[in-house]
């Protein structure tokens, strides 16, 4: 069974960083494209960074660009969303996403952890 | 970024209903869509990729269909668990894009 676990969340300060943490199983995590997508309280999705099988390529959206930085350890199929200089519109649910393996460019998420709540806030 | 649009934002309706809800690029993306449903409290589950097939697990009563700018997510006889929000992806272009939802709820 696919499983994708969230940790790291909590409350911060403005300016403040985080690293939130995915733990996958169940699948061959170094086969697979990995996102994080997020969702601000009551809104909708925004997908946030993703990474290569390898790491070798990693996209992000304009908005965190700069001071998100996403990697994983595939020896631990684990994926990280490193989270620096966090402002108030950061605050939102982080989830983790297997990529469907329909390519590099096409891709939707067939899997998807629990999330975990990130607060910025003084 | 390509916009996608949703509509209604919300929409009641019974048990047994046929429901549909829409969704509108604002440019062409072939294909390349996707719909989720998300519970309250839950992370988003694939219901339908590339417009129209139907992710492993899915019931049936779940169908998309469209091309180009506008798709159609119907379920044909709407069931208790049904009661969700359902987002829109598009694929087709860097980054990837959802609609802003569409609240099913008990009418």
């Amino acid at each position: 069974e696919v499983q994708l676990v969230e940790s790291g969340g909590g409350l911060v300060q403005p300016g403040g960083s985080l690293r939130l943490s995915c733990a996958a199983s169940g699948f061959t995590f170094s086969s697979y494209w990995m996102s994080w997508v997020r969702q601000a309280p009551g809104k909708g999705l925004e997908w946030v960074a993703n990474i290569k099988q390898d790491g070798s390529e990693k996209y992000y959206v304009d908005s965190v660009k700069g001071r998100f930085t996403i990697s994983r350890d595939n020896a631990k199929n684990s994926l990280y969303l490193q989270m620096n200089s966090l402002r108030a519109e950061d605050t939102a649910v982080y989830y983790c996403a297997r990529h469907t393996p329909t390519g590099t460019t096409h891709y939707y998420f067939d899997y998807w952890g629990q999330g975990t709540l990130v607060t910025v806030s003084s | 970024d390509i916009q996608m649009t949703q509509s209604p934002s919300s929409v009641s309706a019974s048990v047994g209903d046929r429901v549909t809800i829409t969704c509108r690029a604002s440019q062409g993306i072939s294909s390349w869509l996707a719909w989720y449903q998300q519970k309250p409290g839950k992370a988003p589950k694939l219901l339908i990729y590339a417009a129209s097939s139907l992710q492993s697990g899915v019931p049936s009563r779940f169908s998309g269909s469209g091309s180009g700018t506008d798709f159609t997510l119907t379920i044909s006889s709407l069931q208790p668990e049904d009661f969700a929000t359902y987002y829109c992806q598009q694929a087709n272009s860097f980054p990837v894009t959802f609609g802003g939802g569409t609240k099913v709820e008990i009418k």
